[in-house]
């Protein structure tokens, strides 16, 4: 298994540009989920999803967009992006449950210019 | 929603000696709290984690204690080594969130 992958591992953009950060996994995971992690502030959720076809906002989803067509996929789209999306974003997938482990990708790092 | 605060920001211990990281939550719902080691350039990666039903864990040269009435648990790290250097993060989950802690830089000195 290839567990959680994420394409592109860096990302230079310029304010109002669009994109999407890529995230697969191959472990049967119902439930995927977006973080954003910044210096001295831990990581954050953006944005999860249960299952195909299901997605909910987490602490910080303004900016970002999410969709969730297959269980092993779950992109996330910058609409316009700005400077203070300028973060590592990693995405993680678990089985499904509060207490089952959850699994991260290796992380993009984005700057927004 | 849940708060979780994470103590000490930094920490460098000696090799061999123990190093401890505590953490408190907020939220007496929260069940399910896992510990995260991330290394440079990586993503965080599970180490141990202990349910609210279950006081301590160990797991060779780590364990995790749990305090619901106080809301707190910790990790403990004993005979640190130099590959133990890295960046903690405890986590606290509720429903279908997981709220982190803002991470401890542990530096092992060889």
């Amino acid at each position: 298994n290839a567990g959680v992958t994420q394409t592109p591992k860096f990302q230079v953009l310029k304010t109002g540009q669009s994109m999407t950060l890529q995230c697969a996994q191959d472990m049967n995971h119902e439930y995927m989920s977006w973080y954003r992690q910044d210096p001295g502030m831990g990581l954050r959720l953006i944005h999860y999803s249960v299952g195909a076809g299901i997605t909910d906002q987490g602490e910080v989803p303004n900016g970002y967009n999410v969709s969730r067509s297959t269980t092993e996929d779950f992109p996330l789209r910058l609409l316009s992006a700005a400077p203070s999306q300028t973060s590592v974003y990693f995405c993680a997938s678990r089985i499904a449950g509060g207490t089952d482990t959850q699994y991260f990708g290796p992380g993009t790092r984005l700057t927004v210019l | 929603g849940e708060n979780v605060e994470q103590h000490p920001s930094t920490l460098s211990v000696q090799e061999g000696d123990s190093a401890v990281i505590k953490c408190t939550y907020s939220d007496s719902a929260s069940n399910y709290f896992p510990w995260y080691k991330q290394e440079l350039g990586k993503g965080p990666q599970l180490i141990i984690d202990i349910r609210s039903n279950v006081g301590e864990k160990k797991d060779q040269r780590i364990a995790v204690t749990l305090n619901k009435t106080a809301k707190h648990f910790s990790l403990h790290i004993t005979e640190t080594q130099p590959e133990d250097s890295a960046v903690y993060f405890c986590a606290a989950n509720t429903g279908n969130q997981f709220y982190f802690g803002t991470g401890t830089s542990l530096t092992v000195i060889p």
